[in-house]
């Protein structure tokens, strides 16, 4: 049980686009949605808490207006990395909680790797 | 604020040997810990945490941490390592004393273990 998936697994895009990156909770309901972004070599950095149906809490030194959060239901969350340039590529993750904000254990998506070019 | 520290960036050991991940934090309420381990491109996977209770917590594939409030520490350990747990450790941190508080991550220690 508690399985995320994510979608796509890895995109490579041109200076400029617009990139969305799915999150969904297969197998239960997801209150609340992370998403985080990790260097290499380096730890997660969490970009974002989002959640159902409310708008995202960005940290701090994260352009909310540049990744875009929906959670439309409690199985979706999207990210949308938008006019994405070179310093935007990434390895991007998403969890989710069951619990809204008093989540436990975070149960982690697989990554996308975002690459632009 | 909250933090931890993941002393090493990596840990070598033979195979069937015991290992040992160490981890220390900082929080200023009640410490919920937690272990991950990431392989290669891949995105976090949960192993065990540590809320209440004992504090030997038993994990998935083997591994076990000891919370240890004195030394503010909760080392990952396995009796016998195998070379398939050669991954990404991460320890994270969150401050359980009601109200959200979001985790915190270590730097990760890249665990090699040697046939």
């Amino acid at each position: 049980g508690a399985v995320v998936s994510q979608h796509p697994s890895w995109v490579i895009c041109k200076s400029g686009t617009s990139v969305k990156i799915e999150c969904r909770s297969l197998d239960f309901q997801a209150t609340t949605m992370f998403w985080y972004r990790q260097f290499p070599k380096q730890s997660l950095m969490l970009m974002a808490t989002s959640n159902e149906g409310s708008k995202a809490t960005y940290e701090q030194g994260v352009e909310k207006d540049k990744f875009l959060i929906n959670h439309a239901s409690l199985t979706l969350s999207t990210l949308t990395v938008t006019s994405a340039h070179p310093e935007d590529s990434s390895f991007y993750i998403c969890s989710a909680g069951t619990s809204g904000g008093r989540t436990d254990t975070q149960y982690f998506g697989p990554g996308t790797r975002l690459t632009v070019l | 604020a909250q933090s931890v520290a993941q002393p090493e960036d990596q840990v070598n050991v033979a195979e069937g040997n015991p290992l040992t991940v160490k981890c220390t934090y900082s929080v200023s309420g009640n410490p919920y810990l937690f272990w991950y381990v990431q392989y290669p491109n891949r995105g976090l996977q949960f192993l065990l945490k540590y809320i209440t209770g004992d504090n030997l917590v038993k994990g998935s594939y083997g591994f076990e941490a000891e919370f240890n409030k004195s030394q503010t520490s909760f080392h990952l350990k396995k009796p016998s390592a195998l070379v398939s747990d050669s991954a990404l450790y991460f320890c994270a941190v969150r401050d359980g004393s009601g109200g959200y508080q979001k985790v915190t991550f270590g730097t990760g220690t890249k665990l090699q273990v040697i046939p």
